[in-house]
């Protein structure tokens, strides 16, 4: 089935530091999107990308399409202590309502 | 902001027995699904549903597991008979273009 390689497995930062994570396939998506999930709740969308080389903000976070179509990266500036919990890169082959696929995630834990 | 919900939060059964996992999506949503996420392991996809019918289901989805939407609100997911591999938290989720919502979850614990 189609993978996604997610990067890293875990971090463990500082407040206040910088944090970049990023999801790899060998294959082309249309459409790539970061979720966060914090312990015992579901996913919660934080960007969604839908073009190649689409660079997007939500607040401190910033996510970029790459213009292969095989390639994302979320980048969260500033980390504060609510920014723990893991987060998960999902694309979409197809276009449409075709399934997700998820990467594995990367469990983020920042130390005040 | 509408939310999808899910019930109930925990489900102890015993293996063998058979769980119905309840879902109520977004209103306005056509397209739900089942994703399944074993502790400590990646959200996988289980089965999507449009238009009344399955629209795609994946590997585990096999013939111990089913679908209904019995009225205009309730998604629900029944297994049959339970297995121990069968624990997991199951995500219910509704979209109604590219991204998909999801619900916090069943932990489904099979003893």
């Amino acid at each position: 089935g189609q993978q996604l390689n997610q990067s890293p497995q875990s971090m463990f930062i500082q407040e206040g530091e910088d944090v970049s994570m990023n999801c790899t396939s060998s294959s082309i998506f249309n459409t790539w999107l970061w979720y966060k999930q914090d312990p015992g709740e579901g996913p919660v969308l934080l960007i969604a990308l839908y073009k190649a080389g689409e660079l997007t903000s939500n607040g401190r976070l910033t996510a970029q399409f790459g213009i292969t179509r095989k390639d994302s990266f979320l980048n969260i500036s500033a980390s504060i202590p609510s920014d723990v919990g893991i987060y998960f890169c999902a694309g979409r082959k197809d276009s449409g309502n075709t399934p997700l696929v998820f990467g594995k995630g990367t469990r983020l834990s920042v130390i005040a | 902001e509408p939310e999808v919900t899910q019930t109930p939060s925990h489900q102890v059964t015993q293996m063998g027995q058979e769980v119905i996992l309840r879902c109520v999506p977004i209103s306005n949503h056509l397209y739900f699904y089942w994703y399944r996420q074993i502790l400590g392991q990646k959200v996988e996809f289980l089965v999507s549903f449009y238009n009344n019918e399955i629209s795609e289901k994946s590997e585990i989805f096999d013939d111990q597991f089913s679908v209904e939407r019995p009225d205009g609100s309730n998604f629900t997911l029944k297994i049959r008979s339970t297995k121990l591999e069968d624990s997991a938290m199951y995500f219910c989720a509704s979209s109604v273009g590219s991204p998909l919502h999801f619900g916090n979850g069943t932990r489904l614990t099979v003893t």
